[in-house]
């Protein structure tokens, strides 16, 4: 089955830096866009940032984090990434790592999500 | 940026009983909207996509309806576990963007 598995997050301090990561299994990574998606303690969900299968075709960020966020994949190891750098209190929330289905579109829904790791911003 | 509003911030109900969320674009989607259900402490779970699509898993008494800006998801009859907070989202232009979500609770 589909199985995604985030980690990297933790405690950081305002203009730090983290790298999260999203182990993916159950399915051909490679033949999937993949996407961000962040939720702040008890409010809604915010879409981050979306990346093509080979990585290279399409990279899409929010606004709210562009310039200071990466999306990256490694088809080889079955492996998404978010670089966040120049951490913002703002940036606190759980993160979780979404397949998109393949459907006709802009984007497809988010058909399968990881259980979420948690990012905390605060001095 | 599309903003979706959805109506009632929170529904509350009884098991057996139907319950209608209802999600609103700004401007048109197209029928490029999903719906998503998320428990305590979960991750969302897709439930319907493109309006109207039941995702793979997802239960029968759950459908959508819907296209341009006025979208409803339908629970004909709730069962104990469908209360929940609910999400719409719209992936008809970037960015993907959420409304602010209905949750259904237990009366």
């Amino acid at each position: 089955q589909v199985q995604l598995v985030e980690s990297g997050g933790g405690l950081v301090k305002p203009g730090g830096s983290l790298r999260l990561s999203c182990a993916a299994s159950g399915f051909t990574f490679s033949d999937y866009y993949m996407s961000w998606i962040r939720q702040a303690p008890g409010k809604g969900l915010e879409w981050v940032s979306y990346i093509s299968h080979d990585g290279l075709y399409t990279i899409y960020y929010a606004d709210s984090v562009k310039g200071r966020f990466t999306i990256s994949r490694d088809n080889a190891k079955n492996s998404l990434s978010l670089q966040m750098n120049n951490l913002r209190a703002e940036d606190t929330a759980v993160y979780y790592c979404a397949r998109v289905k393949s459907v006709p579109g802009v984007s497809g829904p988010l058909d399968n999500w990881g259980q979420g790791t948690l990012v905390t911003v605060s001095s | 940026d599309i903003v979706l509003t959805q109506s009632p911030a929170t529904l509350s109900t009884s098991p057996g009983e139907r319950a209608t969320l209802s999600c609103r674009a700004s401007q048109s989607v197209s029928s490029y909207l999903a719906w998503y259900q998320q428990k305590p402490g979960q991750a969302p779970r897709l439930l319907i996509y493109d309006a109207s699509n039941r995702a793979t898993g997802i239960p029968a008494r759950f459908s959508g309806s819907g296209s341009g800006t006025d979208f409803t998801l339908t629970i004909s009859s709730l069962e104990p576990e469908d209360f929940a907070i609910y999400y719409c989202q719209q992936r008809n232009s970037w960015p993907l963007t959420f409304g602010g979500g209905t949750k259904v609770e237990i009366k």
